[in-house]
């Protein structure tokens, strides 16, 4: 079975600061690994998605995560976080093998305070 | 292009009675996909479609049913409602291939009383 682990509940750091969100997986086969945000009483937005190739991605809004497949990890960074960016993050995974399903983490809550 | 789109986006309803929910994909997506979000368990997969099919479905009870039309558009059912049954339902739509980007609707929030 698949999984994904998001360690911290909540993240708080000071705007122009570095920012960082730490997400680890499970699949059984090769993975295909995003990250989505959440704004109060909105749908998920899509921010990045690693498939294939350079670990680094680059995403919306400043964002990028690294692809780190002997720790099977995908965290989420950003050089200078800004207060807008304060929202509920989300990792999520899927097996390139089969139709698996997309699993999710249980989110981070990150703060950015001005 | 317009996105998913989803309705009602409210709905109250009591313990005992039935609810069906509405989810229209982006225009040429065919895969549907079905999340119950609460604040305990998380986002939670209920069910996947693709081309009228039901490709997956998640750990939940019989109560909880969908469907995918033609035009792709997508339903989901819960029947005998519970009060733990309250959530942000949440709709998403693909291309049909694993690798693709899942787009999210703004939900439905769903309260049983």
């Amino acid at each position: 079975a698949q999984s994904v682990a998001q360690p911290e509940d909540q993240v708080n750091v000071a705007e122009g600061n570095p920012l960082t969100v730490k997400c680890t997986y499970s699949v059984s086969g090769n993975p295909y690994l995003f990250w989505y945000v959440q704004y109060p009483n909105r749908g998920l937005q899509f921010l990045l998605k690693y498939i294939t190739g350079d670990n680094l991605v680059k995403g919306s809004y400043g964002f990028e995560a690294e692809f780190n497949k002997s720790q099977t990890s995908f965290h989420l960074k950003k050089p200078s976080a800004l207060v807008s960016d304060s929202a509920l993050y989300f990792c999520a995974v899927r097996d390139m093998g089969g139709y698996s399903t997309l699993t999710f983490g249980k989110g981070t809550m990150l703060l950015v305070s001005p | 292009k317009a996105g998913v789109t989803q309705t009602p986006r409210y709905l109250i309803k009591t313990r005992g009675q039935q609810v069906t929910l509405s989810c229209s994909p982006i225009s040429g997506h065919r895969s549907v996909s079905w999340y119950q979000q609460t604040p305990g368990q998380g986002l939670q997969f209920l069910f996947e479609y693709f081309s009228e099919t039901q490709r997956n479905k998640g750990n939940f009870p019989g109560r909880f049913s969908g469907r995918q039309f033609s035009n792709s558009r997508s339903e989901m059912n819960v029947s005998t409602l519970e009060l733990g049954d309250s959530a942000l339902y949440l709709c998403a739509s693909s291309l049909e291939v694993l690798q693709e980007t899942q787009y999210f609707g703004p939900g439905t929030r769903l309260l049983v009383l």
